[in-house]
């Protein structure tokens, strides 16, 4: 099983509605959980740090579930512009800092 | 967020020869800084974390000959990947942790996308 899993999609929106995707991971006892974007051939870029008591930054929400071990992040009102792939991140904290990317679900929003 | 470079963006280099990447943390300081490598259509994959003032930590596979390591400064980390190939050719990427509060929050350079012929 891998550490992080992510459905690759990709998601077809169109403009303006709302997607959500899940992300799971495998080690329990993972502290720290982030979402990524990374558009085509560019670095990865913080989205948001994923926060036990769920964050929202303007039209994204990030929501940690730890029962079952999996993060999800909601996009509401989607634009052209989100169109990207967007990793799941943990710090499973049993390698030191490092960090365990998703292979990352693309979404393409469409007009 | 913090701000990370990486020179040169593009290169393309004959086989055999070496490459020199350099990723500095421009408005903060980092003691450790990490380097990955993508192939396309593949997600990051970690290669090595590059301490300040020590030897690198190589993940298991990753040539440490091959893919030299050097952290001579809180700003700047350089990767060099020796007597390359074309199997070498890869999106290289480095990034540096910053303090965000009580978080260590992971920005990264904009990638050096290597060539090799």
């Amino acid at each position: 099983r891998k550490e992080v899993e992510q459905d690759p999609g990709p998601f077809n929106v169109p403009e303006g509605a709302t997607v959500a995707f899940n992300c799971t991971y495998s080690n329990s006892a993972s502290q720290s959980f982030f979402w990524y974007r990374q558009d085509c051939r560019k670095e990865p870029k913080l989205l948001m740090s994923v926060y036990s008591s769920g964050n929202e930054d303007g039209r994204f929400t990030a929501q940690l579930n730890r029962a079952s071990q999996y993060i999800s992040l909601l996009i509401r009102d989607s634009k052209l512009s989100d169109s990207a792939t967007y990793l799941c991140v943990v710090n499973p904290r049993v390698y030191g800092n490092k960090l365990v990317f998703g292979a990352g679900t693309i979404l393409r929003v469409k007009s | 967020g913090a701000v990370v470079s990486q020179h040169p963006s593009r290169v393309i280099c004959k086989s055999g020869t070496s490459v020199k990447i350099e990723c500095r943390s421009l408005d903060f300081q980092a003691t450790t800084m990490f380097w990955y490598r993508q192939f396309p259509k593949q997600s990051l994959m970690l290669m090595a974390t590059s301490n300040e003032g020590s030897k690198a930590t190589y993940e298991q596979g990753v040539e440490k000959d091959k893919f030299l390591i050097n952290h001579a400064s809180l700003t700047l980390s350089t990767l060099t990947v020796t007597s390359a190939h074309p199997e070498d050719s890869s999106f290289y990427i480095c990034s540096a942790r910053d303090l965000h509060g009580v978080e260590w929050e992971q920005y990264f350079g904009p990638g050096t996308r290597l060539t090799v012929t």
